[in-house]
């Protein structure tokens, strides 16, 4: 099983900074990786996809980078919105999909 | 758009079958250009994919659960469905529904709480 681990679990940030968020594969995903994020009460939405595609609708500021076993979710500056959860989940070992545990990102 | 509605009941007691539905709107059930997946998250935690059907009627379970999985279709409803056996507290949580047109889960229900509790 390829295991996900999310860094870091908390990032406390203001709106306009900056959010970093990793997402490490024990194992090469390849690009096979997508991003969701959750609010609470919400269902996730998918905003990434294979690494570095936006899905339909999500704006410009969010972007995926990364390949292998490293990958990085960037929110450029936040808005009051974003405030949720954030997780990966890899395709890599199809049919199976695993998910990282999340990162929150909230207000300072 | 595909949209995604879970139904079912919210309590089940310990060794029982956790039964739940997924209808779909929006779009058939039987297009090939979709497939169907099911996925839980207990309070608090994280998500775990508990497995899909495809158009076919082949379907995919995750092996920590596959022994105690069922995921069928009803194209005459435009439904899926999950059935559970055997379920401890540790099945407790939200099962969401959820559909797929490329690898990933694109569109979600809302989400449905089953708490296993006698």
């Amino acid at each position: 099983e390829i295991v996900l681990t999310q860094s870091p679990a908390t990032l406390s940030l203001s709106p306009g900074e900056r959010a970093t968020l990793s997402c490490r594969a024990s194992q090469s995903v390849s690009s096979y990786l997508a991003w969701y994020q959750q609010k609470p009460g919400q269902a996730p939405r998918l905003l990434i996809y294979d690494a570095s595609n936006r899905a339909t609708g999500i704006p410009a500021r969010f972007s995926g980078s990364g390949s292998g076993t490293d990958f990085t979710l960037t929110i450029s500056s936040l808005e009051p919105e974003d405030f949720a959860v954030y997780y990966c989940q890899q395709r890599s070992n199809w049919p199976s999909w695993t998910f990282g545990q999340g990162t929150k990102v909230e207000i300072k | 758009q595909v949209q995604l509605q879970e139904s079912g009941p919210g309590l089940v007691k310990p060794s029982q079958t956790l039964s739940l539905t997924c209808t779909v709107s929006g779009g058939s059930i039987s297009s090939g250009s979709y497939y169907w997946s099911w996925i839980r998250q207990p309070a608090g935690k994280g998500l775990e994919w508990i497995g899909r059907i495809y158009t076919s009627g082949s379907t995919n379970y995750n092996p920590s659960l596959k022994s105690r999985v069922t995921i069928s279709v009803d194209t005459s409803k435009n439904q899926f469905s999950l059935k559970l056996s055997s379920v401890t507290a540790a099945d407790t949580a939200v099962y969401y529904c959820a559909s797929s047109s490329g690898w990933y889960a694109d569109y979600w229900g809302q989400g449905t709480l089953v708490t296993v509790s006698s």
